[in-house]
């Protein structure tokens, strides 16, 4: 079975300073990945997804990740936080063989501060 | 399009007591879960549905359950409430095997 870590439970970062949230799974087959972010109050969104292709992947707001295939990780980074990105992020993962169920990391607080 | 939706959004309920969660999408997916949210445990897969008229268990299902009797419905029951079952539940549905869209949860407390 597949597991998701998320190494950081919270992570305070300045306004405008880069940060990274980390991302480790544990798998035997190819797997998809996932980052989602939930704002206080809300359900999920999904910020950007691995499927296939290139390893570096982008959001429209900035953040992007990299699948390290080697490392078996999906670090999500942003070179320069905003107030607003304040959130839960989710790392979460896909068997490519079994489809229809996502593993979630124990999600990172990013809290911005001013 | 609302999306995906879920009814009530918040309840309390005493141990022992019965209840059904809603969860209703307009997007036609053919994938639906429920995952209930704990703190520093991200989501874990409760049950989920395949299709219309069908079900499965997740990684936690045990005082659950579900039925799928339309497509674009996904009820989730608790027979009997335990403060266990104290958590926020999210619903979601999928039109592929990856992507999941996400209600706005429910938060139920059990004392």
């Amino acid at each position: 079975a597949q597991s998701v870590t998320q190494l950081d439970s919270q992570v305070p970062v300045f306004e405008e300073a880069p940060v990274e949230l980390r991302c480790n799974y544990s798998s035997s087959v190819s797997v998809y990945l996932f980052w989602y972010v939930q704002y206080p109050n809300q359900g999920l969104q999904l910020l950007l997804k691995y499927l296939s292709g290139s390893t570096l992947v982008e959001s429209i707001n900035g953040f992007e990740a990299e699948f390290n295939k080697s490392q078996t990780s999906f670090h999500l980074r942003k070179p320069s936080v905003h107030i607003s990105d304040t959130a839960e992020y989710f790392c979460a993962v896909s068997l490519n063989n079994a489809g229809n169920m996502l593993t979630f990391g124990g999600g990172t607080r990013l809290m911005v501060k001013p | 399009n609302a999306g995906v939706t879920q009814t009530p959004k918040f309840r309390v309920l005493k141990t022992g007591q019965s209840m059904t969660l809603l969860c209703a999408q307009d997007m036609n997916h053919e994938y639906m879960y429920w995952y209930r949210q704990d703190p520093g445990m991200g989501l874990r897969l409760i049950h989920y549905s395949v299709g219309e008229g069908t079900t499965a268990k997740g990684e936690v299902p045990d005082g659950y359950n579900v039925s799928r009797l339309k497509k674009q419905n996904f009820l989730l029951g608790l027979e009997s409430a335990a403060p266990s079952q104290t958590s926020v539940y999210f619903c979601a549905s999928s039109y592929s095997l990856r992507e999941q869209y996400f209600g706005p949860g429910t938060r139920l407390t059990v004392t």
